[in-house]
Order: C-alpha cells, then structure tokens, then sequence
C-alpha cells in the first residue's frame, strides 16, 4: 500500500518561529510536491523536487524553502511564519509522468 | 504557465441523479488529466485520469471526457450516492520531458442528497 506521511496533522506556531513541514513517503519515486490548500483557491503550489538535492519553485513561494536530502523526504520549511502562511499543507509524491499520492495534510496555524 | 478553471465550486443533487464538473485549461501542451477526491480525514485520491491520445475513459459509475481542440474536460458521476460527497479537483499537466507537475482547479464541493 503506497504511503505519503506528513508528520503532523495539526500545528499551532507563533509568527515569527521557523516552522518545518515534513513529509515521507515510501514509494521510492522521484518526484515530491508541496502544495497549499485555500477555500475558494484550490491547490497552489509552493515548490517541487524531481530529484534529491533539487528543486524548484512553484507558483507562491515567496516565504517558503524546501530541503531534498534524501530520496524519500521533502521539507517544508517556513522562515519566519506569518498569519497569512495559516492554510492546509499537502505535500505528494509521483514517479515519472503517473499518478499522484497525497498525504493527509497538515493544517498549519499561526497566531 | 497552466491556467485551470473549474466550475461549478459547489453542486447539490439528489441521490440517484447525474453529476457533471468542467474543467478548462489553456495550455495546449497539456497532455495529462486527472481527476482527485478529496474528503474529510481520508487526503486527496486520484479517482479517474485522462491522457490526451483518447477523448472518453470510464470506470464504472464514473467517466471523464476531453476535448482537446476546445481544451476542455469533464468529470461524469452517474447514479450518485451520499458516499461520493466530497471535493473534486481537477487537474492538468504537461508530462513530456520528464516533468510532471500538477496544476488545479479550485475545487467543486459536490453535495449528494439522500
């Protein structure tokens, strides 16, 4: 059974922390996303790895860094949170040109 | 980049009856299109997906169809049950050259009334 792990659902964090996302999966695939979830705006995604030690930027990634050290883990990382990264984080993986998995999300406050 | 719109963001229908979700996109490279429910407590699961070279795949109660020349597709739920409540997202992606990165809709919240 394929498995994409983020290791929190729920967090509370203050603006200004560093805040880490983490994400597992053991699928051994090569690529891995980290998306943000917004009513009424979808998933938008922040950046993307198609291989460790690399990535690159999606569509909103102002605020945010990511780390690929190893194949199977890609870290979200917040510099210094801000109330308006409060949103639903999804992170997923694929090899190649097939499907997606998600994880469950990870629902992300900051006050 | 990839433009996706999706339509429309919420739909009630009786238990039983059809539903339908579009979707457009504006990249003509686009060649691959996917479908994922989302629901409560349980992630985002791709349901159905579509790759160019057909215009019609189904599964089941569920079928997409693609339109290439108008660039746009849609999610077909036939005999509907209060289990298919959830979010639909739609999605679309250039996979040549070894890429693959998603872009979605914002979401249809589909609502099976029993």
């Amino acid at each position: 059974d394929v498995k994409v792990t983020q290791s929190s659902r729920y967090l509370v964090k203050r603006t200004g922390e560093k805040v880490f996302l983490e994400c597992v999966q053991d699928m051994d695939h090569e690529n891995m996303f980290w998306y943000r979830q917004d009513p009424g705006l979808g998933l938008r995604l922040i950046y993307f790895s198609y291989d460790v030690k690399m990535k690159e930027k999606g569509d909103i990634p102002e605020g945010y860094s990511v780390s690929r050290e190893k194949k199977e883990r890609f870290s979200l990382i917040l510099e210094s949170a801000s109330t308006n990264q409060t949103s639903m984080y999804l992170c997923a993986s694929s090899f190649r040109t097939t499907e997606a998995f998600f994880g469950q999300g990870t629902r992300l406050t900051v006050v | 980049g990839e433009n996706v719109e999706q339509h429309p963001s919420t739909l009630s229908v009786q238990e039983g009856d059809s539903a339908v979700i579009k979707c457009t996109y504006s990249d003509s490279a686009s060649n691959y299109f996917p479908w994922y429910k989302q629901e409560l407590g349980k992630g985002s699961q791709l349901i159905i997906d579509i790759r160019s070279n057909v215009g019609e795949k189904k599964d089941k109660r569920i079928a997409v169809t693609l339109n290439k020349t108008a660039k746009h597709f849609s999610l077909h739920i036939t005999e509907t049950q209060p289990e298919d409540s959830a979010v639909y997202f739609c999605a679309a992606s250039d996979s040549g050259a070894g890429s693959y990165q998603l872009t979605f809709g914002k979401g249809t919240k589909l609502s099976v009334i029993p």
